[in-house]
Order: C-alpha cells, then sequence, then structure tokens
C-alpha cells in the first residue's frame, strides 16, 4: 500500500529558531517528492519539489532533502518566524502525477 | 496572475441535504482535480478531469457524489444527499498539464463542509 508517514504530528518553537520535518514512504513506483505549507483555511502551497536524483532543494529559509535508498526526507526551517506557523505536508508523486499526501505536521512559531 | 477560485468558503447543511461546490482553475490549466480534506488528514483525492474528460475517479463516492467539468474550464462538485462523515474541506486545484514530472498543482483557498 502506497503511504507517507510524516513526523512529529505537531511542533512548537520559539521565532527564530531552527526545526526539522520528517517524511517516510513506501510510495512506489516514485517519481518526485513535494513539500507544500498549507497555511489555516487555505489551499496547500508548494516549496520544493524534488526528483529521485536530487538530494536536497532550497527555497528560501526551507530546504528540503531526499534519500532515495532509505526512502525518507526531511524538511528544514532555519531562523523561524511566525509566519512559519502552518501545516508543512509531505506529498509523493506517482508516475501519471498521482499525489499520495501525507498527513502533515503542524507547526506553531511562537514569539 | 489569478489562483485557483472557488466558491461558496463555507457552507453548513443538514444530513440528507444536498450542496454543491464550485471551483473556477487557473486559466489555460488543462486538468482540475477535487479533494476532500478532513480534519487532521491529507487530502485524498475524489476526481481528476483532464480537460473536460475524466482521468481518474476512483475514490469518488458515485453513490452519492458527482462531478462535472462540461466546458474543460470551471467545474462544479455535487453531494446529494450528503452524510455526517461528509463533513471537510473540498479542495480544488489545477495544473498547466498532467503527466509532467514536475507538474505543479496549485490549489484553491477550498470550501469548508459541515453537515450537521
Amino acid at each position: 500500500k502506497n503511504q507517507v508517514e510524516q513526523s512529529p504530528q505537531s511542533l512548537i518553537i520559539l521565532e527564530g529558531k531552527n526545526c526539522t520535518l520528517q517524511c517516510n514512504y513506501t510510495v512506489s513506483p516514485f517519481s518526485n517528492l513535494r513539500w507544500y505549507k498549507q497555511d489555516t483555511g487555505r489551499g496547500p502551497v508548494s516549496l520544493t519539489i524534488m526528483t529521485f536524483s536530487e538530494n536536497t532543494k532550497s527555497n528560501g529559509r526551507y530546504t528540503a532533502t531526499l534519500d532515495a535508498d532509505t526512502k525518507q526526507s526531511s524538511l528544514h526551517i532555519t531562523a523561524s518566524q511566525l509566519s512559519d506557523s502552518a501545516s508543512y505536508i509531505c506529498v509523493v508523486s506517482l508516475y501519471g502525477n498521482k499525489l499520495v499526501f501525507g498527513a502533515g505536521t503542524i507547526l506553531r512559531v511562537k514569539s | 496572475e489569478a489562483g485557483v477560485a472557488q466558491s461558496p468558503r463555507y457552507k453548513i447543511i443538514e444530513k440528507r441535504q444536498s450542496v454543491a461546490f464550485w471551483c473556477n482553475p487557473i486559466s489555460g490549466h488543462a486538468t482540475l482535480y477535487w479533494y476532500q480534506q478532513i480534519l487532521g488528514q491529507g487530502p485524498k483525492l475524489l476526481i481528476q478531469f483532464q480537460n473536460n474528460g475524466v482521468v481518474d475517479d476512483s475514490q469518488l463516492p458515485k453513490d452519492r457524489f458527482s462531478a462535472e467539468r462540461l466546458k474543460g474550464v470551471d467545474s462544479t462538485l455535487k453531494i446529494q444527499p450528503a452524510k455526517l462523515e461528509d463533513s471537510a474541506v473540498y479542495l480544488c486545484a489545477s495544473s498547466p498539464q498532467a503527466g509532467l514530472a514536475k507538474n505543479i498543482q496549485y490549489f484553491g483557498a477550498g470550501t469548508r463542509l459541515s453537515v450537521l
């Protein structure tokens, strides 16, 4: 069964601190892995996309890594801001562009 | 560029009633998706259109859910009759073309449905 598991389920950090979110997947055949940010009451917005041959991708303060051998990905947020408070969803794409979504990690950044 | 537009933003109905959601994708996007997102879960694909044809509706509960994209542009999703477990956010997304390796889906803000 194609699955995407994310951890932790939720996380609270202080503004300015770094954090790392984890994603493990069993999806096959794998095309690419995406991280989305979903603000409360909004739709998900794409942060990064990586194919199996890419092991890191950055978007500003967001850096995603991918280990296709162990089927693990992480999203590292540097110098967190209050606006980073959101749900972060790991999404794995099958060939044919069918997406398998994780349940998300809810991040709350406190001042 | 304008994003994916959805309406209404919120809807409250009683079980066994009918409800319809509307989506206008980004101009020129051939592919349109409807997702159901239950609280605390990731989105689940209900149906995918390529222009006005259905590509994937394997997870659409066809006894009560229907969707159409008659002119290959905007789309409606209908639930008739609604059940309590249909309470969720219904997200519409569009992408330029299916099949590309890095085809990005752009999501609307969603319609939050509460079934009482």
